[in-house]
């Protein structure tokens, strides 16, 4: 009952390394993506994928690198990690029908710390 | 590109009393409309959701919304809250391959 998981939960940087968080689901979804939560903004899309091989730029999507070489697998890969980058990360899946996007599912979220 | 609105950063009822939490969107074609909920450090889950047909949907935890698209609205709904239903809540819109988020009210129950 794996579902939707992301690694590691916690990470701390400093300023200019680089780290990648891990994404991987288990439901064969198409669809994948990345948000950052940070208080009193709700939940920004970073990039996104609606399958192998294909990616692209959500709302905030510098500083942040993804590739897409399977289904189950979206990570996502700091290159110079930013104070600014501080944040709660989510990775969600979904099915991608006709088009659409339906009901996302998440992961537990990774807390990352820049200092 | 499509947009979501929460007005109501932080919204305090009574235990027992009703509830509606807005929502408006911005986008040009048909919308996808989600309600997404989120308690106290935990993941989010979906209360509810509209891709067609019925304007009034119904969701888990006896929440329900509807969609007007004349107003570009689709507010959540509960006749009577309970100590448990405090959280955050996110009103999501998809549209051109994104779901994109409104920035969360959060409820606050007053015993």
């Amino acid at each position: 009952n794996a579902g939707v998981t992301q690694t590691p939960k916690f990470q701390v940087l400093k300023t200019g390394q680089s780290m990648t968080l891990q994404c991987a689901q288990d439901m064969n979804h198409e669809y994948m993506s990345w948000y950052r939560q940070d208080p009193g903004m709700g939940l920004r899309l970073i990039h996104y994928s609606v399958g192998a091989g294909i990616t692209d730029q959500g709302e905030v999507p510098n500083g942040y690198n993804v590739s897409r070489s399977t289904t189950e697998d979206f990570p996502l890969r700091l290159l110079s990690a930013a104070p600014s980058q501080t944040s709660v990360y989510f990775c969600a899946s979904s099915s991608w029908t006709s088009g659409r996007t339906g009901e996302l599912f998440f992961g537990e979220g990774s807390r990352l710390t820049v200092l | 590109a499509q947009s979501v609105t929460q007005p109501d950063i932080h919204i305090t009822v009574s235990e027992g009393a009703s509830l509606e939490l807005r929502c408006n969107y911005s986008y040009g074609a048909t919308p996808y409309l989600f309600w997404y909920v989120q308690s106290p450090g935990q993941g989010l889950q979906l209360l509810l959701k509209y891709f067609s047909g019925d304007t009034l949907v119904q969701g888990i935890k006896g929440f329900e919304a509807e969609f007007k698209r004349s107003q570009s609205s689709f507010n959540l709904r509960k006749p009577s809250v309970h100590w448990s239903d405090a959280a955050e809540y996110f009103c999501a819109v998809e549209g051109d391959d994104k779901i994109i988020f409104g920035k969360g009210t959060r409820l606050h129950i007053l015993p």
